[in-house]
């Protein structure tokens, strides 16, 4: 059973570029959730997918943006990066819901200068 | 209001000594679950343990416990005979089962346990 799996492992970007990170959801998974930790901070909830719709959203602009492949793998995109962004960024697979727990990657780890 | 508090930033034990992780939370949904994460220095967060709110059973595993209170809303996590091993950031997190669920969690700050040997 594979875990998890995200790519890149760390990205540097320059303020105002856009970017893409990628995310392999556990084999039987069929939810993703992106998550946004900050130095020194727990992991914020970015959003969440599910039958390739997103289905939850926290407090995050419209500038973050996700999709969802048939195979369930998953894409963050950002726009217009601020410094701000700066930042671990967890992709969470799981099975519908919460109930059944979640797997998380590694991460990606975005510097933005 | 959802919200999970981690009141201690930092702890620093020495190997074998037994060290409690505190974890209060609060949420207006009946069903919830809660969580525990250890997250190493390589990043991923290392599932621990799900509760649900409907069971208030303590849980023993290995060297791990955990003390569930509703009545307090309090998810506290013990660890027996520490570890060098055992340094981490550890996170508690809340997630609701209501209608509006989205299976989004909730953490806390997370607690740094630093064990020395």
């Amino acid at each position: 059973e594979t875990g998890v799996t995200q790519s890149p492992t760390h990205l540097i970007k320059t303020r105002g570029q856009q970017v893409t990170l990628r995310c392999s959801s556990q084999s039987g998974h069929n939810t993703v959730s992106w998550y946004q930790q900050a130095l020194g901070q727990g992991p914020q909830f970015i959003f969440q997918y599910y039958r390739e719709e997103e289905n939850g959203r926290g407090n995050f602009p419209p500038r973050f943006s996700g999709l969802q492949f048939p195979n369930y793998s998953s894409e963050l995109n950002v726009n217009a990066l601020e410094l701000d962004d700066s930042a671990l960024y967890l992709c969470a697979s799981s099975f519908f819901s919460s109930r059944y727990g979640y797997t998380f990657g590694s991460g990606t780890r975005l510097t933005v200068v | 209001a959802q919200k999970v508090t981690q009141a201690q930033t930092e702890i620093s034990v020495v190997e074998k000594e037994d060290v409690t992780l505190d974890c209060v939370y609060e949420t207006r949904d009946t069903t919830y679950y809660l969580f525990w994460y250890k997250q190493p220095p390589s990043g991923e967060l290392v599932f621990l343990i799900r509760r649900n709110s409907f069971d208030e059973q303590n849980e023993i595993s290995g060297r791990y416990s955990w003390n569930f209170q509703k009545s307090t809303s309090s998810f506290n996590f013990t660890i027996t005979a520490s570890q060098v091993v055992d340094s981490a950031v550890y996170f508690c997190a809340l997630s609701e089962e209501g209608s509006s669920n989205t299976g989004k969690l909730i953490f806390g700050q997370g607690t740094t346990l630093q064990v020395k040997p």
